[in-house]
């Protein structure tokens, strides 16, 4: 089935310790999204890329890195200068047209990062 | 960035209609008004969207004000499974590309 995987579900960091958040789809998306949630919060956008080899910083990007060598794959690295990571972290793909704005999101279904 | 604005919580019954606002009024020419709804523990699900035009699907309704500064969610008869929290979202097609960017939602509880 296509769709967007997320792994692993449930995932814990040491202090100072880095950590990298897989994100793979299938659906031939150009577009991908990395977003975090916290407790009764809204999203907030980390990087986003729209196509292989580049991406942009979304709103709280400090802490955080990202690379986009190939189009199914788009991994989040939670660093250790990330000082508050435990939260709910998802993963967006879309279809990519230059002044579309009609595109919907597909989301996998999230790895929650905790710190011990 | 255009920002929207929604109620925090809303309460419905079972088999009643839901409505739920959302205000949009820096909202650009070009700008989709999506919605998407989130169960526990899961990613967004993407529910409607539109531009100036009411429109209907097998989940919702979206109905769009004229000046387009505000549009309304209508789940017509709501129930258990409805409960999430439903997220209004405007897509900003700047140089770089799409981008969205999610407020904190509209809670939504469903009474049987």
């Amino acid at each position: 089935d296509g769709g967007i995987t997320q792994s692993p579900k449930y995932l814990f960091r040491k202090e100072g310790q880095n950590v990298t958040l897989s994100c793979e789809q299938n659906l031939n998306h150009d577009a991908m999204y990395w977003y975090r949630q916290d407790p009764g919060q809204g999203l907030r956008l980390i990087y986003y890329s729209q196509i292989v080899n580049d991406f942009q910083k979304g709103d709280i990007a400090e802490g955080y890195s990202v690379s986009r060598e190939k189009k199914e794959s788009f991994p989040l690295t939670v660093t250790s200068a990330q000082k508050n990571p435990t939260a709910f972290y998802l993963c967006a793909s879309s279809m990519r047209k230059q002044g579309r704005s009609n595109e919907k999101l597909f989301f996998g279904s999230g790895t929650q990062l905790s710190v011990l | 960035d255009a920002k929207t604005t929604q109620p925090n919580s809303m309460e419905s019954n079972e088999e009643e209609p839901v409505h739920l606002p959302c205000n949009h009024s820096t909202i650009s020419g070009t700008d989709y008004i999506h919605w998407y709804r989130q169960l526990p523990s899961q990613g967004p699900e993407y529910v409607i969207h539109g531009l100036t035009s009411n429109v209907n699907n097998r989940m919702a309704s979206l109905a769009i004000a004229e000046d387009r500064k505000s549009s309304t969610l209508i789940l017509h008869r709501a129930t258990l499974r409805d409960a999430a929290v439903y997220y209004c979202i405007l897509r900003d097609v700047g140089a770089a590309g799409n981008k969205l960017t999610f407020g904190g939602g509209t809670r939504v509880l469903v009474k049987p």
